[in-house]
């Protein structure tokens, strides 16, 4: 079973737009990550929060966690066209450290529209 | 550095017909993993290996075997192939313990069994 369900499964808007995807999770975690995956391609990893973490930055990317609701945001800013592709949470539940099986949520495709 | 590298790209079987799907990565990392994607699904981890000789299963292991011979090379077996393991495969790499943990994917092998 997959440690990890996104909201919402597809999400379209307008760019310059900012796009928020959800990720919920059931167990304890090390950390959790964000990969972008374009069509047809391998995923590209774009962030890590680890556990003790609440909020993480990386340019245009902003990451929460709240592990007391097993919950993360992914916020896009100022989106772009180039930001079309799906993205998916990933879980690391190891808890003597990372262990790196990760367990993939469902995934958002988003869409950025022109 | 070339990454990870994944042979073939595209792959078409008949049912019960056995082949390997090769992953190398040329960036010295001990942590070695497949997975497989669905249509419309996130990852799910098949095998992993912490290191050369050291092998382990995952979510869905059934049907699919591996070794680590080496450090650069972690082949994927499927012994008799079946409809069901229709799927897009990733090979990812990692080195535990840096302060990113990240993982690294290969462009993927896009399997049609018949």
């Amino acid at each position: 079973s997959q440690q990890g369900e996104e909201d919402p499964q597809a999400l379209s808007i307008q760019e310059g737009e900012n796009a928020t995807m959800n990720c919920s999770y059931k167990t304890s975690i090390n950390n959790l990550q964000w990969y972008r995956q374009n069509s047809g391609r391998g995923l590209v990893h774009l962030i890590l929060i680890r556990s003790n973490e609440r909020e993480k930055h990386s340019g245009r990317l902003r990451v929460t966690l709240d592990t007391s609701k097993k919950s993360s945001s992914l916020l896009i800013t100022a989106s772009r066209a180039a930001d079309t592709a799906s993205y998916f949470c990933a879980t690391d539940a190891g808890q003597g450290g990372a262990t790196n099986k990760l367990i993939f949520g469902t995934g958002t495709l988003l869409a950025v529209q022109p | 550095n070339a990454g990870v590298t994944q042979t073939p790209k595209f792959q078409v079987l008949k049912t019960g017909q056995s082949m390997t799907l090769q992953c190398a990565q040329d960036m010295n990392h001990e942590y070695m993993s497949w997975y497989r994607q669905d249509p419309g699904m996130g990852l799910r981890l098949i095998h992993y290996s912490v290191g050369a000789g050291i092998t382990d299963q995952g979510e869905v292991p059934n049907g699919y075997n591996v070794s680590r011979s080496t450090t650069e090379d972690f082949p994927l077996r499927l012994l008799s192939a079946a409809p069901s393991q229709t799927s897009v495969y990733f090979c990812a790499s990692s080195v535990p313990g840096l302060s990113t943990d990240t993982q690294y994917f290969g462009p993927g092998t896009r399997l049609t069994v018949l």
